[in-house]
Formats: structure tokens, sequence, C-alpha cells
């Protein structure tokens, strides 16, 4: 069974603190994305990447950063968190050229910032 | 830039049928989707159509695409209390990146 997944579920951190979302995909796919969901503003795109080492800004980038060292794990970095990155974040991958099924998601990591 | 616009919110009867509308405006997207996000769960790809089909069906799901209005229909059929969740309305570029709407909440009254 393919699988996104990604490091934790529900995440509480404080003003200041550096954060680190992690995320792995088992489908051996090029690209990978971080989004944030929150109500009434669908999912918004913060980063994505096409292949190792190779990122893009989203829609949304400031406050965030990624790394992407291996083709499985793509990570998503809040540098120093604030009140307003409370959300929920979602990972997804695709190979390099969608097709039809072959999009997945993670199940989410609700961040609380406090 | 590109937009994908839809209703927040939709309220039915169990035994109706249910009807979420979607608009875009990115006339290159080759695909559109229909994702699912159930209660405390992650997105689920729920059904989808090719850019140059006009409907497609798939059980109790019909999804309808009028590619000259730039507007793109899912309707389930006898909507159960299961069908409950956050309906999102997605379309690709084709550089692989999804833009995604708002999202529906679809409630089912019993």
């Amino acid at each position: 069974d393919v699988k996104v997944t990604q490091s934790s579920r529900y995440l509480v951190k404080r003003t200041g603190e550096k954060v680190f979302l992690e995320c792995v995909q088992d489908m051996d796919h090029e690209n990978m994305f971080w989004y944030r969901q929150d109500p009434g503003l669908g999912l918004r795109l913060i980063y994505f990447s096409y292949d190792v080492k190779m990122k893009e800004k989203g829609d949304i980038p400031e406050g965030y950063s990624v790394s992407r060292e291996k083709k499985e794990r793509f990570s998503l970095i809040l540098e120093s968190a604030s009140t307003n990155q409370t959300s929920m974040y979602l990972c997804a991958s695709t190979p390099r050229v969608p097709t039809g099924y072959e999009q997945y998601f993670g199940p989410g990591t609700r961040l609380t910032v406090t | 830039g590109e937009d994908v616009e839809q209703s927040l919110f939709l309220s039915v009867r169990e035994g109706d049928s249910s009807v979420i509308n979607c608009t875009y405006t990115d006339s290159s997207s080759t695909y559109l989707y229909w994702y699912k996000q159930e209660p405390g769960a992650g997105l689920q790809l729920l059904t989808y159509i090719f850019s140059n089909m006009d409907m497609k069906q798939d059980q109790r799901l019909t999804v309808l695409l009028n590619k000259k209005d730039k507007h793109l229909s899912l309707r389930i059929a006898d909507t159960q209390t299961g069908d409950s969740a956050i309906y999102f309305c997605v379309t690709n570029g084709n550089t692989g990146k999804l833009i995604f709407g708002q999202g529906t909440t679809l409630q089912v009254k019993p």
C-alpha cells in the first residue's frame, strides 16, 4: 500500500521555537509539496520540490524553509514559530508528470504555536 | 493568477442528491479533481476527470465539466451521513502544482 507519512499528527510549540515537520513517501515520486490548511481558505502551497536539493516557493513561503536531501524525504522548517503559523500542515507527493490517481497526501500535522 | 472558487457550505437531507459546484480560471488544466476530507483525516482523492471529457460517472458520483464556462460540478446521488465531509475542487497546471478551492463542507442531515 502506497504511503505518505508525516512525523507527527499533533504538535504544540512555543513562539520563537524552531520547528521541523517531516514527510516521507515510499512511491519514488519526484514531486513533493507542503501545504497549510486553514478553515475557509482551502489548501495553500508553501513550498514544493521537483527533485533532490531543488525547491520552489509556493504561494505563501514567508516564515518557512524546506529541505530535500533525499528523494523520499521533504522537510518543512519554521525558523522561529509564530502564533499565525498555527495550522494544519499537509504533505503530498506526485510523480513528475501527474496522471489520474497518482497523487497522495499524508494525514497532516496539526501544529499549535502558543 | 490561477484560482478555484467554491461555495463554503451545503446542507442536504439523507437520501437527497448533493451538487457541489466549482469554477476555475486555469484553462490549461489537464485534470480536474475532487478530493474528500473526512473529519480528522487527510485528503483522499474521490474522483477526477480528464479535461477532454464532459462527464464521468462512478457509482453514486457524477462529475460534469463545462470547459467553455470553466465550471466543474460533483453530484452525489442518494447522499448518506457518511458522505459528510469537506470536498475540495482541485485543478492542476502543467507543472504538477495543484490549485485548491476553499473546500465545501457538506452536512447530511438524517
